[in-house]
């Protein structure tokens, strides 16, 4: 168990326009999910986390009004860029806590390949 | 926050001999240090961990030592093989927000 998916796995889109990335916990309930952005040859960086119900805490540096979480339930949070552009570029992971699990194990998810034209 | 540090950034063993990647964190708060294997264009995959109240964590091929005086821990594969061929990444996380903090990651490429 412990799976977790992203959609969509990859997306082009035109500078200025937004792009809605999808993250789902397929068997389990997750009551707190990470979103992380990887860039080509770099460590992951911790965008922001994500609590059901409640508004996303971002890190400092991340644009809360660019970089929009909903995690409306405890299967799903979502992360949207807002007029993206080409600096947008990049691999975005999520992750997910599990309610009843150990809260320091994350489950990954495929990650989401961003390149905005 | 945590800070990790991760070397070398990059590391060449001929296959089936053993590779050592080292980490240090500065927030002696940190309890949880995991270790992540990711191959080009996939997700982190967890290959062990280990918490503060432990030194030493085997399994199989791998192991992770923990010196929390010193504040560091170490991944040691031996009897390395091609497919171990990838980007590892060490982490830690304060045991207050569950927030993990990545090092810089090592390419290794073991050579056949």
């Amino acid at each position: 168990g412990a799976v977790v998916s992203q959609h969509p796995s990859w997306v082009i889109c035109k500078s200025g326009t937004s792009v809605k990335i999808e993250c789902r916990s397929l068997d389990f309930q997750a009551t707190t999910m990470f979103w992380y952005r990887q860039f080509p040859k770099q460590s992951l960086m911790l965008m922001a986390t994500s609590n059901e119900g409640s508004k996303a805490t971002y890190e400092q540096g991340v644009e809360k009004d660019k970089f929009l979480i909903n995690h409306a339930s405890l299967t799903l949070s979502t992360l949207t860029v807002t007029s993206a552009h080409p600096e947008d570029s990049s691999f975005y992971i999520c992750s997910a806590v599990g309610a009843g699990r150990p809260q320091e194990t994350q489950y990954f998810g495929p990650g989401t390949r961003l390149l905005v034209l | 926050g945590e800070n990790v540090e991760q070397h070398p950034s990059t590391l060449s063993v001929q296959e089936g001999d053993s590779a050592v990647i080292k980490c240090t964190y500065s927030d002696s708060a940190s309890n949880y240090f995991p270790w992540y294997k990711q191959e080009l264009g996939k997700r982190p995959q967890l290959i062990i961990d280990i918490r503060s109240n432990v030194g030493e964590k085997k399994d199989q091929r791998i192991a992770v030592t923990l010196n929390k005086t010193a504040k560091h821990f170490s991944l040691h594969i031996t009897e390395t093989q091609p497919e171990d061929s990838a980007v590892y990444f060490c982490a830690a996380i304060l045991s207050n927000d569950y927030k993990l903090s990545f090092g810089a990651g090592t390419t290794v490429t073991v050579r056949a």
